[in-house]
């Protein structure tokens, strides 16, 4: 079955801090795969993406996210945390047509 | 330059009342989704639709049609309303290619309180 597993539902950061938003997936065939922002009220924003080649991808707002095949995992990473990242982020797989997604993980960020 | 636009923005109704929500994009693209976000902010496909046909349908109550009059128009409408279906519905659009999947853009969501 196809399936996004976000671990971390709530994640709390000092400003200026690293972050690491967690992401495993199923999937039966080769994953396309994504992060989304969504600040409150607002929709969704898309931070970066992976189809194929370097396996580290570089996004907006200084975001990266790492894809290894051999965990299933595709981690959002930001070496250090604004306070204007707080907000929701969901990891998502696809393939040609529906996005499946994640639970999300809300990113509370202390000055 | 609002790329996919929804309206309303928030919709408060009655149980048991019939209410459209519309979606506009002016991407160009061909493919136009409806996901649903429940309150504890789950997303979920509902519809897809390419070049006006349907072609996904995930077992979403029969209460549910969607309408593409066109490529650049994607509308919900939902009859019988149900405390259940208290949600923010997002619009979504994608343009194909041969090249495998094709980004989604999102709309800013309409949140849907039903009383």
């Amino acid at each position: 079955a196809q399936s996004v597993t976000q671990p971390d539902i709530h994640i709390t950061v000092s400003e200026g801090a690293s972050l690491e938003l967690r992401c495993n997936y199923s999937y039966g065939a080769t994953p396309y795969l994504f992060w989304y922002v969504q600040s409150p009220g607002q929709g969704l924003q898309l931070l970066l993406k992976y189809f194929s080649g370097d396996t580290l991808v570089q996004g907006i707002k200084g975001f990266e996210a790492e894809f290894k095949r051999s965990q299933s995992s595709f981690n959002l990473r930001k070496p250090s945390v604004h306070w204007s990242d707080a907000a929701e982020y969901f990891c998502a797989v696809g393939g040609t047509d529906k996005l499946i997604f994640g639970t999300g993980t809300r990113l509370q960020v202390f000055p | 330059d609002t790329a996919v636009s929804q309206t309303p923005k928030y919709l408060v109704t009655q149980m048991g009342n019939d209410k459209s929500i519309k979606c506009e994009q002016n991407l160009g693209h061909d493919t136009m989704y409806w996901y649903k976000q429940d309150s504890k902010k789950f997303l979920k496909i509902m519809f897809s639709y390419n070049n006006k046909e349907l072609i996904i349908n995930e077992t979403v109550p029969n209460r549910f049609s969607p309408k593409s009059p066109d490529k650049a128009h994607l509308n919900l409408h939902i009859n019988s309303l149900e405390l259940g279906d208290s949600a923010v519905y997002f619009c979504a659009s994608s343009r194909t290619s041969g090249s495998g999947y094709n980004e989604q853009f999102f709309g800013p969501g309409t949140r849907l309180t039903v009383l």
